[in-house]
C-alpha cells in the first residue's frame, strides 16, 4: 500500500526567502503525486500535480515541485515566500492503473515571519 | 461557482446524538469520498463511492455510515456521535476513476462532540 511521509511538522520562514517541503512516498509502481495547500479555515486547494514527463512541475502561486525517482521524493519549492503563503501544505499519492485513491501525509504547516 | 458543497460548516454535538453531513457536487462527478483530518494525522479516508447507489469503506469506517442514493449527493451519517469523532470532515469528488484531474474538495465541516 502505498504511503506518504512529510517530515517536517512546522516550518518557518521569513518573508522573501526560499522554501522548500520535503515529501516522500511509498508506492511499488509509477505514482501519481500531489500537492494541495489548505489556508485556515478553507478545504484543500490543489498546487500541482505530476504524471509523468518532465520530473520539475510547476504549479499556481509560483510553487514548484521536482520528482526524484531514485530518491522516492516529491519535495515543493518556491523561491520567495509571501506572507499570503502561510497554511499548511499536504502531499499524497496515488497509482496509476485502475481505481485509485489518494493517500495523504500529514501535512506540514508553514509559518511566516516578517 | 461550480464545486463541493459541504453542509453544515460547524456543528456541535452532545455523545450519543446522530447527524447528517451533506455533501453535494455539481460537477457531474462519479466519484466521491469522505475524509477526516485530525492534528497530526492528516486526511484519512473514511468511505467513499464510485458511483450513484455504491459505497465502500475507507481506512477509518468504524462509527460512521454513508449513503449515495443521487449521484451529486453524499451523505455521511453519525448514528450515536463519540467525542473521538470530533474533527473536521472533508468531502471530494474526482471526475475519474483514475487520477489525471486529482480531486475537488469542499470547504469543510468542523464538528465537536461534547
Amino acid at each position: 500500500a502505498q504511503s506518504v511521509t512529510q517530515p517536517d511538522i512546522h516550518i518557518t520562514v521569513s518573508e522573501g526567502a526560499s522554501l522548500e517541503l520535503r515529501c516522500n512516498y511509498s508506492y511499488g509502481a509509477t505514482p501519481y503525486l500531489f500537492w494541495y495547500v489548505q489556508s485556515p479555515g478553507q478545504g484543500l486547494q490543489l498546487l500541482l500535480k505530476y504524471f509523468s514527463g518532465d520530473t520539475l512541475v510547476q504549479g499556481i502561486k509560483g510553487f514548484e515541485a521536482e520528482f526524484k525517482r531514485s530518491q522516492s521524493s516529491f519535495n515543493l519549492r518556491k523561491p520567495s515566500v509571501h506572507w499570503s503563503d502561510a497554511a499548511e501544505y499536504f502531499c499524497a499519492v496515488g497509482g496509476d492503473t485502475g481505481f485509485q485513491k489518494l493517500v495523504f501525509g500529514t501535512g506540514t504547516r508553514l509559518l511566516v515571519s516578517p | 461557482n461550480a464545486g463541493v458543497t459541504q453542509t453544515p460548516k460547524f456543528r456541535v454535538l452532545k455523545t450519543g446524538q446522530s447527524m447528517t453531513l451533506l455533501c453535494a457536487q455539481d460537477m457531474n462527478h462519479e466519484y466521491m469520498y469522505w475524509y477526516r483530518q485530525d492534528p497530526g494525522m492528516g486526511l484519512r479516508l473514511i468511505h467513499y463511492s464510485v458511483g450513484e447507489g455504491t459505497t465502500a469503506k475507507g481506512e477509518v469506517p468504524d462509527g460512521y455510515n454513508v449513503s449515495r442514493l443521487k449521484k451529486q449527493n453524499f451523505l455521511l451519517g453519525l448514528e450515536s456521535a463519540a467525542p473521538s469523532q470530533t474533527s473536521v470532515y472533508f468531502c471530494a469528488s474526482s471526475y475519474s476513476a483514475r487520477l489525471n484531474y486529482g480531486y475537488t474538495f469542499g470547504s469543510g465541516t468542523r464538528l465537536t462532540v461534547v
